[in-house]
């Protein structure tokens, strides 16, 4: 496909599940950003990937997150032990990389913890 | 750390031009300017960026004050569609030791009417 995808678009799980969350770059893009937007609010940056390596992961809130980005192409943003307020919109977004700034964002996946 | 501000909400008729404004007095010389926009439920969607000089393309155009503490985004023929959240971003060029995430502060809401 031509831009980014995120998969599953919406997920409802149990307080205290684990889950993750998978994000397809647009082909060629070495530079991947996971995001987060909760209702009503701006978003905020969780990772940075540059190929296969994050050198900035200053934005994930807990060691309940963690991700990983293989082949320098799909990551994947794992949520361990679910809370209520990890409930969130999780955006993904990708750029070409160094010198190339503009970000690409998908759909989201849309995160309920009951 | 936004850097930016910007009118919470506006209105514009359709058909009309709107001009979001946006301040950023604080603007290093190699910061860019960067729009996005979000429309309900979507991911942010990347609309022009520009350092020093105005820019057009297809979507808008994007005129930066002299002194470069301001900016304007124009939408020329505002439509229906054009309703979102309107996010103005000032960020280093991605490259060398930046890390090129994005600071979204909360934007202008832009309501478009018939």
């Amino acid at each position: 496909g031509a831009g980014v995808s995120q998969s599953p678009s919406n997920k409802v799980t149990e307080k205290g599940k684990d889950v993750e969350l998978r994000c397809d770059p647009i082909s060629g893009h070495t530079a991947l950003y996971w995001y987060r937007q909760s209702l009503g609010q701006g978003l905020e940056f969780l990772i940075y990937f540059q190929g296969n390596s994050a050198p900035d992961k200053s934005g994930l809130p807990s060691d309940r997150f963690s991700a990983e980005r293989t082949g320098g192409s799909v990551s994947t943003l794992t949520i361990q032990r679910t809370q209520q307020e990890d409930s969130a919109v999780y955006l993904c977004a990708s750029s070409l990389g160094p010198g190339h700034g503009t970000q690409y964002f998908g759909p989201g996946t849309r995160l309920t913890v009951l | 750390d936004a850097k930016t501000t910007q009118p919470p909400s506006m209105d514009c008729a359709e058909g009309r031009a709107a001009n979001l404004p946006c301040n950023h007095s604080t603007i290093s010389g190699n910061e860019y300017v960067y729009w996005y926009r979000q429309i309900h439920s979507q991911g942010p969607q990347y609309i022009i960026h520009g350092l020093k000089n105005n820019e057009t393309n297809e979507m808008a155009s994007l005129i930066i004050t002299e002194d470069r503490k301001s900016s304007t985004l124009i939408l020329p023929h505002a439509t229906l569609r054009d309703t979102a959240v309107y996010y103005c971003i000032v960020r280093l060029p991605d490259r060398g030791s930046t890390l090129g995430r994005l600071y979204f502060g909360r934007g202008t809401q832009l309501t478009v009417w018939p």
